[in-house]
């Protein structure tokens, strides 16, 4: 099993500033991560597959990247909506998992 | 588009089985896998298994000595039954669409509101 670690728990930051979150994997993982938002109340909601790819709706202010073993997400420049938990989560052994999330907050 | 709705016991006591149902609405059942993901503060978020409509399941292996996912196609619902629960098994509790065609596959782009299990005497 994969496990997935990110960091930080947490990032403190203000509208219009850059967000950088990183998920590490314990193994290598390809180029098959994404990562989901969730909300206070809500599902999670896909931002991101197969590292970079955004998916349907999604801004551009977000962005993915890396491969293998580690993997960024970018919040080019911080809206109000986007203070929330991100979760990466990998398909590149089974079973699927799930990194431990990162909570963006003001 | 497509919708999904759980439904299902809020509370269920332990060591019995603990059952959900996942409907459907506004498009095929037939084109994606469908996917149970629990979430609780202890372990996170933690996919469950998938089911595809020729009835080809995938679990967990944590959970798969005490899981069945089915699926009715006619009413268009897959279905959960955990056996055995504990307290660990409390948890919110989603179902999701798991592309296994053209892009994203393997990930969960479509979800439920999700509904609160808890599981006491």
């Amino acid at each position: 099993e994969i496990v997935l670690t990110q960091s930080p728990d947490t990032l403190s930051l203000s509208p219009g500033e850059r967000a950088t979150l990183s998920c590490r994997a314990s193994q290598s993982a390809s180029l098959y991560l994404a990562w989901y938002q969730q909300k206070p109340g809500q599902a999670p909601r896909l931002l991101i597959y197969d590292t970079s790819y955004r998916a349907t709706g999604i801004p551009a202010r977000f962005s993915g990247s890396g491969s293998g073993t580690d993997f960024t997400l970018t919040i080019s420049s911080l809206e109000p909506e986007d203070f929330a938990v991100y979760y990466c989560q990998q398909r590149g052994n089974w079973p699927l998992t799930f990194g431990g999330g990162t909570r963006v907050e003001i | 588009q497509v919708q999904l709705q759980e439904s299902g016991p809020g509370l269920v006591k332990p060591s019995e089985t603990l059952s959900l149902t996942c409907s459907v609405s506004g498009g095929s059942i037939s084109t994606s896998y469908w996917s149970w993901i629990r979430q609780s503060p202890a372990k996170g978020l933690e996919w469950i298994g998938y089911i595809y409509h020729t009835g080809i399941t995938d679990y967990n292996p944590s959970l798969k000595s005490r899981l069945t996912i089915s699926l009715d196609t006619s009413e268009k619902q897959f279905s959960l039954r955990l056996s055995s629960v504990t307290a660990a098994d409390t948890a919110v509790y989603y179902c999701a669409r798991t592309p296994i065609f053209g892009v994203a596959i393997y990930t969960f782009d479509l979800w439920g509101q999700g509904t609160m299990v808890t599981v006491a005497s």
